[in-house]
């Protein structure tokens, strides 16, 4: 079973441009989260998507935005880009059943090989 | 607010050495908790534990999870150098996310 993809692995930009990120998930996984890691701050959450619908997000400014299409595969989008931006965005995918008794689960994530994008 | 602490930040050990990584969390509803090793690349899956599945075990890799205490441990027995990498363990509070430590990160000298 082919893993996770994300296109594209590398991206340059200058700042105040946007960027759009793409995350294939694993066949049959219906969940994306999308994570910021940076040297000094680790792995930060974005965003989670099911079912076409985001059901949590973390603490980015708006100019963080994504969505997820009905085959799941997920973009993330950032707008204005400035240089704290640079970072390795990775995507992870899970089945995530979602039914009323695992409220809250998103259960197993596997990670793409993440794109790693610098802002000039 | 939702927090998961690793210890130690870094470790440098021998082969051959047995090495105990820990993870303490605080989150207002625990439903698993993850642990991935990170080399120069995206983390790779390692262990979940859940309420219903507190100990695993895979070759020299394993892990506990005590729900008392509110901490994991991660074991590595007989190390070999490609153990080398980031040992980042996640907690996932109920919402949808999942919160990550900063990670330990481990060298393993011939």
């Amino acid at each position: 079973k082919a893993g996770v993809t994300q296109t594209p692995r590398y991206l340059i930009k200058t700042r105040g441009q946007q960027v759009t990120l793409s995350c294939s998930p694993i066949s049959g996984h219906r969940s994306v989260s999308w994570y910021q890691q940076t040297p000094g701050q680790g792995l930060q959450f974005l965003f989670e998507y099911f079912s076409e619908t985001q059901r949590n997000k973390g603490n980015f400014p708006g100019r963080f935005s994504g969505r997820q299409f009905s085959n799941s595969r997920s973009e993330m989008n950032v707008s204005t880009l400035e240089l704290g931006d640079s970072a390795l965005y990775l995507c992870a995918s899970s089945l995530a059943p979602g039914s009323r008794s695992t409220l809250g689960w998103v259960g197993e994530q596997f990670f793409g090989p993440g794109t790693r994008l610098t802002v000039l | 607010e939702d927090k998961v602490v690793q210890s130690p930040l870094s470790l440098v050990v021998h082969e051959g050495d047995t090495v105990t990584l820990n993870c303490s969390y605080e989150v207002t509803n625990f439903r698993s908790l993850l642990w991935y090793k990170q080399e120069k690349k995206a983390p790779t899956f390692l262990f979940m534990l859940t309420s219903s599945g507190i100990e695993k075990k895979s070759g020299r890799l394993s892990s506990i999870l005590d729900k008392k205490e509110l901490s994991s441990i991660l074991n590595i027995t007989a190390t070999q150098t490609g153990d080398s990498a980031i040992y980042l363990c996640a907690v996932e509070p109920g919402t949808y996310k999942y919160i990550f430590g900063t990670g330990t990160r481990l060298k393993v000298l011939a």
